[in-house]
């Protein structure tokens, strides 16, 4: 059973406009949250991360939200660019539960910003 | 300072055959992860190591296997290819076990496995 869960594959957004990623989880016991892009050929990379203690955190054009009574964060690019055209992944870590830490990735959603 | 490194990037292999697949972690980097990236599952943990330790394991049959060495670099090797094996092999690596104390990953460019 997936525990992070990405449940749109793709998403088209203008040049300029707000991007909005979603991402929702399962096990209660996460208590940090990362978004990771990833472009074509290369590794993913760090975007942005949250902890449970916080429901916001802004880095330039990216934020991310975080609910935990839903269970759920978002990412948000603004004002989206195409070079953010990628694969992005949402990913949780229980760092005091039993899984000592380690990423659940979700399957990831493929942005594409047209200009 | 140098990133992830992964060797070898693209390789071919047919059913029933072996790999092994390398990994240099940054320097002070003592913690290797691996996860498999396929098309229709997004990156799944294979197995974490930390100073020469197995410290998590995924869902992963027995085929699946690795092992990280005195100056943290690690191989992961898979035996008995199967079609279901192609996928992209990505190592990450961080200073502490897991991401409890860095919380973010750092991952190489991944090693492209295909069987035929």
């Amino acid at each position: 059973d997936q525990q992070v869960k990405q449940n749109s594959p793709s998403l088209s957004v203008q040049e300029g406009r707000i991007s909005i990623l979603n991402c929702d989880y399962t096990n209660s016991m996460f208590d940090y949250f990362l978004w990771y892009k990833k472009y074509p050929a290369e590794g993913p990379t760090f975007l942005i991360s949250i902890s449970s203690i916080k429901d916001k955190n802004e880095d330039g054009r990216f934020t991310v939200f975080l609910n935990k009574s839903a269970k759920h964060l978002s990412l948000h690019i603004v004002p989206s660019q195409p070079g953010d055209s990628a694969v992005y992944f949402c990913a949780a870590s229980a760092r005091y539960g039993g899984s000592q830490g380690n990423l659940i990735f979700g399957k990831g959603t493929k942005l594409s910003v047209k200009p | 300072k140098a990133g992830v490194t992964q060797t070898p990037r693209y390789l071919i292999k047919t059913r029933g055959q072996q790999v092994t697949l390398s990994c240099s972690p940054i320097s002070g980097h003592r913690s290797v992860s691996w996860y498999q990236q396929t098309p229709g599952q997004g990156l799944q943990f294979l197995f974490e190591y930390f100073s020469e330790t197995q410290r998590n394991k995924g869902n992963f049959p027995g085929r699946f296997s690795g092992r990280q060495f005195s100056n943290s670099r690690s191989e992961m090797n898979v035996s008995t290819l199967e079609l279901g094996d192609s996928a992209l092999y990505l190592c990450a690596s961080t200073y502490g076990q897991g991401a409890f104390l860095s919380g973010e990953l750092f991952f190489g460019e991944g090693s492209r496995l295909t069987v035929l």
